[in-house]
């Protein structure tokens, strides 16, 4: 079975400064990959995905993440953060074997973003 | 485009009670699953729903049970409701084209189960 870790349950940060959210998975298969952000009671929106390809994903909102298969890691980063991005952020995972069986989501227990001005 | 909607945005039943909450899927999308979110914790995996029939199932007893309709709505019962139940209720739909399908998340049902 799939799981997902997310390290910090709490992320403060100053606006204008970077943030890091870290992800690490665990799958004996190949997956999917992505982040979504879920605005106070709201549901969640898809920041950004990693199917194939290039190990760096750009999202929306001036996200980013990079895959990285050896360490099992998807983090994500923001060069410069605004109030707005004050939310809660969550890692998922799709095992690519189950695609057809429509991509279920195992997701981590997620990370809180405060920014602060 | 419409998107996903879901009612009720808010509910509360008394312990042992039964629940149904619905779900409208977005316009083109066949498939929709459904996820538990208890405060805090990220969302669970209930089940998953494609043109009418179950189509995998998370770690969530029977009493959990759904529907989805012809026009690919669907419903997700909870009987004898338990004070765990209480959580956010997210639906999610897509559609099935390609390798890959993107779900897109309604805003959830919050429900407090007393």
């Amino acid at each position: 079975a799939q799981s997902v870790t997310q390290l910090d349950s709490q992320v403060p940060v100053f606006e204008e400064a970077p943030v890091e959210l870290r992800c690490n998975y665990s799958s004996s298969v190949s997956v999917y990959l992505f982040w979504y952000v879920q605005y106070p009671n709201q549901g969640l929106q898809l920041l950004l995905k990693y199917l194939s390809g290039s190990t760096l994903v750009k999202g929306i909102n001036g996200f980013e993440a990079e895959f990285n298969k050896s360490q099992t890691s998807f983090h994500l980063r923001k060069p410069s953060v605004h109030i707005s991005d004050t939310a809660e952020y969550f890692c998922a995972v799709s095992l690519l074997a189950l695609k057809a069986a429509g991509n279920k989501l195992t997701f981590g227990g997620g990370t809180r973003v405060l920014v602060k001005p | 485009e419409t998107g996903v909607t879901q009612s009720p945005t808010h509910l509360i039943k008394t312990r042992g009670q039964q629940v149904t909450l619905r779900c409208s899927s977005q316009s083109g999308h066949n498939t929709v699953s459904w996820y538990q979110q208890a405060l805090g914790q990220g969302p669970q995996f209930i089940f998953q729903y494609y043109r009418e029939e179950e189509n995998g199932r998370g770690n969530f007893p029977p009493r959990f049970s759904g529907l989805q309709f012809p026009n690919y709505s669907s419903e997700l019962n909870v009987n004898a409701l338990e004070l765990d139940d209480s959580a956010l209720y997210l639906c999610a739909s897509s559609s099935r084209q390609g390798a890959f399908y993107e779900q897109y998340f309604g805003p959830g049902t919050r429900l407090t189960v007393t």
